[in-house]
């Protein structure tokens, strides 16, 4: 494969339930990005990893917890989530967060449902 | 802070004819990138031009291409010979330099539709 995958695509969770998103990076990329996006409103970054390390957390609630075992790999922990938590959440990647011309690609998204 | 707008929800288009989309920021910053992203019904989001806010040249992809206006902190994207793959929700990003990081910042999107 190449690029950047997600999976699931689609998912439908209560708002009891424990799941998780992944997200998988082909292009030798060294920083991972999670983004909300709804409706009729910008992008919303949630966290940056570089290096593994993370580097920006927006103020992102705890029933979203990320997690990035290396350059490759970034997971979206879900946790008792909320209604207004539905949307499609992205995953992009970079070469280097603090390379000057550092340009980021997308991956397909995960359709999150709230019920 | 700095902001991203675009002010067309919605934009049509014949095809074979030229668009152009609008995207403005606010920075005080001097030095900086600016993006367009094309996502199609599919969701992914694909780069499609990137321009360098230190260079007067406006950045051309094929039948894509930029008119900035740095001055005017203006950023719009013109497609010409459009295409029905063009069809798709086009984004304006800019990116700042937030304490040694970059931050990306998007607009809302405009929708381009591409009447045959």
């Amino acid at each position: 494969e190449t690029g950047v995958t997600q999976t699931p695509r689609h998912l439908v969770m209560g708002m009891t339930n424990k799941k998780s998103l992944k997200c998988e990076q082909h292009l030798g990329h060294n920083a991972m990005y999670w983004y909300k996006q709804s409706a009729k409103k910008p992008l919303e970054l949630m966290f940056v990893y570089n290096f593994k390390e993370q580097t920006e957390n927006n103020s992102v609630p705890s029933r979203f917890s990320p997690e990035c075992p290396n350059s490759s790999h970034l997971f979206l922990h879900l946790h008792t989530l909320q209604p207004e938590d539905s949307a499609l959440y992205l995953c992009a990647s970079s070469q280097d967060n603090r390379g000057r011309t550092d340009t980021q690609y997308f991956g397909p998204g995960t359709r999150l449902t709230v019920l | 802070a700095q902001t991203v707008t675009q002010s067309q929800p919605e934009m049509s288009v014949q095809e074979a004819e030229t668009v152009t989309l609008s995207c403005t920021y606010d920075t005080s910053e001097s030095d900086y990138y600016l993006f367009w992203y094309k996502q199609p019904p599919s969701r992914q989001m694909i780069l499609v031009i990137r321009q360098e806010a230190y260079k007067q040249q406006n950045a051309t992809e094929n039948r894509f291409s930029v008119n900035f206006q740095k001055a005017a902190k203006s950023f719009s994207l013109k497609i010409s010979d459009s295409q029905l793959g063009d069809a798709a929700m086009y984004f304006c990003a800019y990116r700042r330099d937030y304490s040694g990081t970059y931050k990306y910042i998007f607009g809302t999107g405009t929708r381009l539709k591409v009447l045959a």
